[in-house]
């Protein structure tokens, strides 16, 4: 079972600054199967990103991904105030498909 | 408009089963592999089970693995999740999820609101 481990925990920062959120894996992930996810308060997880790096239909630019192997980046260029939310990372390389533990961005 | 429907979620006692159901809308269900995935309170999130467009394949999360039975009929765009023998570590809100299949495996595009599961004495 792959494990991944996401950090920081917690992400506290003002509009307009940069988030950077770390998804590490135990074992290498194949063929980049990695997407990304946000949920914010009281909603349904969103799919972001997959493929480690392709945003899904709908997602803004500011939304960035990439990496490879065992480390992933998940970037918010230009963070706005309803980017409130805990990002999951999630592999698909080899079963079972498990998820990160989850980072909480919280906006200043 | 493109959306899945859970429903079925309850409180329950230890032992006891349930049947979660999710009725799928805009898009052609049986196109897609489906699947649930579970959040306890204040907690990530944890693929339960899923199921293959044509019900020729399905995959459990060890945990529940012979206690919980995933099937789905395309003819009325819904999924089901029957789940035997309940603990209380399966207390979560549970989200029917579509799935968007890749080498076997996958990730998801498509997510419910979700159905309470409580499982208490």
């Amino acid at each position: 079972e792959i494990v991944l481990t996401q950090s920081p925990g917690t992400l506290s920062l003002s509009p307009g600054e940069r988030a950077t959120l770390s998804c590490r894996a135990s074992q290498s992930v194949r063929s980049n199967y990695l997407a990304w996810y946000q949920q914010k308060p009281g909603q349904a997880p969103r799919l972001l990103i997959y493929g480690a790096s392709s945003r899904a239909t709908g997602i803004p630019d500011r939304f960035s991904a990439s990496g490879s192997g065992t480390d992933f980046t998940l970037t918010i260029s230009r963070l706005e105030p309803e980017d409130s939310a805990v990002y999951y990372c999630q592999h698909y390389s080899s079963p079972p498909r498990t998820f990160g533990q989850g980072t909480k961005v919280e906006i200043k | 408009e493109v959306q899945v429907v859970e429903s079925g979620g309850d409180l329950v006692q230890p032992g006891r089963s349930l049947r979660l159901s999710c009725a799928a809308s805009g898009f052609i269900f049986e196109d897609y592999a489906m699947h649930w995935v579970r959040q306890a309170p204040g907690k990530g999130l944890e693929w339960v089970s899923g199921i293959t467009s044509k019900s020729d394949g399905v995959g459990y999360w060890d945990s529940v693995k012979g206690r919980f039975t995933i099937s789905r009929d395309n003819a009325k765009n819904s999924l089901y999740l029957q789940m035997n023998s309940l603990r209380t570590e399966d207390t979560a809100l549970y989200y029917c999820v579509r799935g968007i299949a890749v080498a076997g495996l996958g990730y998801f595009d498509l997510w419910g609101r979700g159905t309470l599961v409580s499982v208490s004495s």
